[in-house]
């Protein structure tokens, strides 16, 4: 079956490193993402990171893949306040010729000045 | 380029009724999903839609249909409402080709259910 995990809520302090956790179950998944969504707004894709990657950065934002015990992470360095937001780890293996997400239930990253 | 938009942004509806939802997508995008998102069950796949036709579909009731259009407009509609239909429906679209395609989300329309 399919299912993403990751914890509700997560507070840091403004100029801090941020990190997300999450893990998945299906061993097929070719993509694993990151989502933020911020109040009021849809989701917007922050990253992804194939899965015969180990890791990926783009500026502030590293993605590390432990395949073997299914964890994905995403840190956010020099949190600033408007990274405030709620936060979706994804997964999609390759399904009916498309990739469709399957998401966690968001991690909501609070950021204090 | 315009993003992707949905109609309309809220909506408030009474057990029973049903509703159509409207998403238009990026220019040149074929494929668009629809999701629906709840506090309690988070986010759900609905169904997606590439040329006109139905490619993947999630777990939901048969009173949950769409449909696309040849310019790859789609709508979704929900009949015989019931209060836990209450959720903030979101679409996406991307161009819809076999290898990965990022998918660009519109900013949802809100369905309350009385």
């Amino acid at each position: 079956g399919e299912d993403v995990e990751q914890s509700l809520f997560l507070s840091v302090r403004e100029g801090d490193s941020s990190v997300i956790n999450c893990t998945y179950t299906d061993s097929s998944s070719t993509y694993l993402y990151w989502y933020k969504q911020e109040p009021g707004a849809g989701l917007q894709l922050l990253t992804y990171i194939f899965s015969n990657m180990d890791m990926k950065q783009d500026q502030r934002l590293t993605v590390l893949l432990n395949k073997k015990d299914k964890h994905l992470s995403l840190r956010i360095a020099d949190t600033q306040t408007g990274d405030s937001a709620i936060y979706f780890c994804a997964e999609s293996p390759l399904a009916g010729g498309s990739y469709i997400p399957t998401f966690g239930r968001g991690t909501s990253l609070i950021v204090h000045p | 380029k315009a993003g992707v938009t949905q109609t309309p942004r809220y909506l408030i509806k009474t057990r029973g009724q049903q509703v159509t939802l409207s998403c238009s997508p990026i220019s040149g995008h074929r494929s668009v999903s629809w999701y629906q998102q709840t506090p309690g069950q988070g986010l759900q796949f609905l169904f997606e839609y590439f040329s006109e036709t139905q490619r993947n579909k999630g777990n939901f009731p048969g009173r949950f249909s769409g449909r696309q259009f040849s310019n790859s407009r789609s709508e979704m509609n929900v009949s015989t409402l019931e209060l836990g239909d209450s959720a903030l429906y979101l679409c996406a679209s991307s161009l819809g080709g076999r290898s990965y395609n990022e998918q660009f989300f519109g900013p949802g329309t809100r369905l309350t259910v009385l």
